[in-house]
Formats: C-alpha cells, sequence, structure tokens
C-alpha cells in the first residue's frame, strides 16, 4: 500500500536560519505532491504543490524539491521566524485524476525559536 | 480565495446521540468533497469520498452506517455521526478541491467529544 513518512517528528531551530523537512513515500508514483501547514486544532492549509516533471518551486521564503528517483520531497523555509512554528504534512493525491483525495504524512512539527 | 466552512466548531454530546457536522465551500461548487479524522498527535486519515448526487465511498475500516454522509447540493456535504460512542471522539475535518489539481481547501475542523 502507498505509504508517505515526513522523517522527524519535531524540529527546532533558532529564529533566522533555514528549516529543512523531508517527506518519503513508498508504492506510489504522483503526479504531484503538496505541503499543508497546520496550526493546533485547526485544519490544513495549502502551501505549494510540486509536479512530478519540477524539480524545484519556491514561494516566498518556501522552496520545495521533488526527487522521482528517491520518492523524497524536501521542504524549505528560509529565514525562519517564530511565526513559521507549526506542523507541516505533505500529501499525495491517491486518485490517478489529482481530484483532491489525499493522504498525508505524518506531520513535522517545527518549533522556531527567538 | 476559495474558503471552505465547517460547522460546528466544537460540540459534546451524549453517548448514544447523534452528531451532524456540515461543510460548505463559499465562494465556489465542489462536486466532491472529502471527510477525514485526525486523532491527537496523528495525521489526517481519510475516511470517506462525499459525492454530489451519489452515495459516498468509504475507505476501509470505515463503518458507512456510522457515519452518514449527505452531499445534497454543489456547496454542501453533511456527516452525521451516529449513536456516537466515547471513541468517536476525535478532530474531523472536510476538504473540498479547486483547480483541477487537486489542491485541496480544508474547513477549521469540528472538535467532537462524545461523554
Amino acid at each position: 500500500s502507498q505509504k508517505i513518512e515526513q522523517n522527524s517528528e519535531a524540529l527546532n531551530i533558532q529564529e533566522g536560519k533555514t528549516a529543512t523537512l523531508t517527506c518519503n513515500y513508498t508504492n506510489y508514483s504522483p503526479a504531484y505532491l503538496q505541503w499543508y501547514r497546520q496550526d493546533p486544532g485547526r485544519g490544513p492549509v495549502f502551501l505549494l504543490l510540486i509536479r512530478e516533471n519540477e524539480k524545484e518551486k519556491r514561494k516566498e521564503r518556501l522552496k520545495v524539491t521533488f526527487d522521482t528517483t528517491l520518492k523524497q520531497s524536501l521542504f524549505h523555509i528560509t529565514a525562519s521566524q517564530p511565526a513559521d512554528s507549526a506542523t507541516y504534512l505533505c500529501a499525495l493525491d491517491l486518485s490517478s485524476s489529482n481530484t483532491g483525495k489525499l493522504i498525508f504524512g505524518q506531520g513535522t512539527t517545527l518549533q522556531v525559536k527567538p | 480565495g476559495a474558503v471552505v466552512s465547517q460547522h460546528p466548531s466544537w460540540v459534546i454530546c451524549k453517548s448514544g446521540t447523534s452528531v451532524k457536522i456540515e461543510c460548505r465551500s463559499l465562494d465556489f461548487q465542489a462536486t466532491t468533497m472529502f471527510w477525514y479524522r485526525q486523532f491527537p498527535k496523528q495525521s489526517l486519515m481519510l475516511m470517506a469520498t462525499s459525492n454530489e448526487g451519489s452515495k459516498a465511498t468509504y475507505e476501509q475500516g470505515v463503518e458507512k452506517d456510522k457515519f452518514l454522509i449527505n452531499h445534497a447540493s454543489l456547496t454542501l456535504s453533511t456527516l452525521t455521526v451516529t449513536s456516537a460512542h466515547p471513541e468517536d471522539s476525535s478532530f474531523y475535518i472536510c476538504s473540498a478541491p479547486r483547480g483541477g489539481r487537486g489542491e485541496a481547501f480544508f474547513g477549521q475542523g469540528t472538535r467532537l467529544t462524545v461523554v
């Protein structure tokens, strides 16, 4: 069965540093990979989507890479701020037609200390 | 931007009663919506796909008679937890995709506590 793993439950970094989160998947060949942010007691918020033919995608201080050979995505937050503290989830679409039916990793909780 | 509204944000109910949770897409039509459940410190687990005008599709292990889903219009899906028990206490979240690429917009979630 498809499986997604985010290889650290928690990540603590100092303000201003770059946070790097990892997402690995098996038994799947997704056309897209997505990253979401979730704050406590709230629903996830979409951040970035990267296609299988894209190596890298950027949005402001966020950068995502996608290596379909390694079956891995890296999510970077540069110049991190305490407001970036949250749980970050990677997700794959389970459908062949990208309907939004998602399977999520377990998430990495990022804590940015001032 | 696209907004999905979920109501109520939290609910406490007695064991054996039923609870209805609403999920609305506010500025777009959603023929498909998804319902997830999230236990503390765990990720979202897909429960079912809500299809406008037809029956919902449930994931393996999810009891369709316990979690009733109705998608009566292009902007509203409801999840009813029937005969709730304490083990049904969880955070329930709906989503609706938009844009044809699968990115999903999530509701704010409903914290259900069954006492």
